[in-house]
């Protein structure tokens, strides 16, 4: 069955940066486009961008072009996000999705001093 | 940036009942492709969010014949029968046809 495993949560410093990663199975992982969302605490949806795996093809919101940057490793079938120069409205649950039909269970990133 | 109004923002329904959410955007969503990418989200507390309706209208796998989808151009609209208690949570619009994706604001469905 197909499957996102995100890595864990993160405690960060402002002005730092974070990078996540997101591992697909269950499908063949080149083939479908991994969707990034931002959902900050009690807020709603915010589509970050996306990454074609095979392609390396990106689209991103204008919003966080240079805050966020996909790669992917096909070896691993992971998609991984780093988030840059971070701010408490960095705050947020960060999903990674399969063409958005699949989630992963969201990284919780925390940004404090 | 497309922007997706839902409404109601809130529903209070009770069990066995049915409802609808409406969510209308500020522009057309047909693809130059033909396709309409409206699709419907369920998130429930706690949990990520889950894929109900893709491409307005199309129940995805597992999903029970309770939710349907319609609508066309820039006027959409889930109807939820029979309300059972797993589909309590926040309702979500999304359209991908137009660069940024976005989603709507959300609906609350509660129990009554």
């Amino acid at each position: 069955q197909v499957q996102l495993q995100q890595s864990g949560a993160e405690l960060v410093k402002p002005g730092s940066s974070v990078k996540m990663s997101c591992k697909a199975s269950g499908y063949t992982f080149t083939s479908y486009y991994i969707y990034w969302i931002k959902q900050r605490p009690g807020q709603g949806l915010e589509w970050i961008g996306r990454i074609g795996p095979g392609s390396g093809d990106t689209n991103y919101n204008e919003k966080f072009k240079g805050k966020a940057t996909f790669t992917v490793d096909k070896s691993s079938s992971t998609a991984y996000m780093q988030l840059s120069s971070l701010t408490p409205e960095d705050t947020a649950v960060y999903y990674c999705a399969r063409s958005l039909a699949y989630w992963g269970q969201g990284v919780m990133v925390t940004v404090s001093s | 940036d497309v922007v997706m109004t839902q409404t109601p923002v809130s529903l209070s329904v009770s069990l066995g009942g049915q409802t609808s959410i409406s969510c209308r955007s500020s522009q057309s969503l047909v693809h130059s492709d033909g396709n309409t990418y409206l699709y419907w989200y369920l998130q429930k507390p706690g949990q990520s969010p889950q894929l109900l309706i893709y491409k307005v209208s199309n129940r995805f796998s597992g999903v029970p014949d309770r939710f349907s989808g319609s609508g066309s151009g820039t006027d959409f609209t889930l109807k939820i029968s029979r309300v059972e208690p797993e589909d309590l949570g926040v309702y979500y619009c999304y359209q991908g046809t137009h660069y940024p994706n976005t989603f709507g604001a959300g609906t609350k469905l509660e129990l009554k």
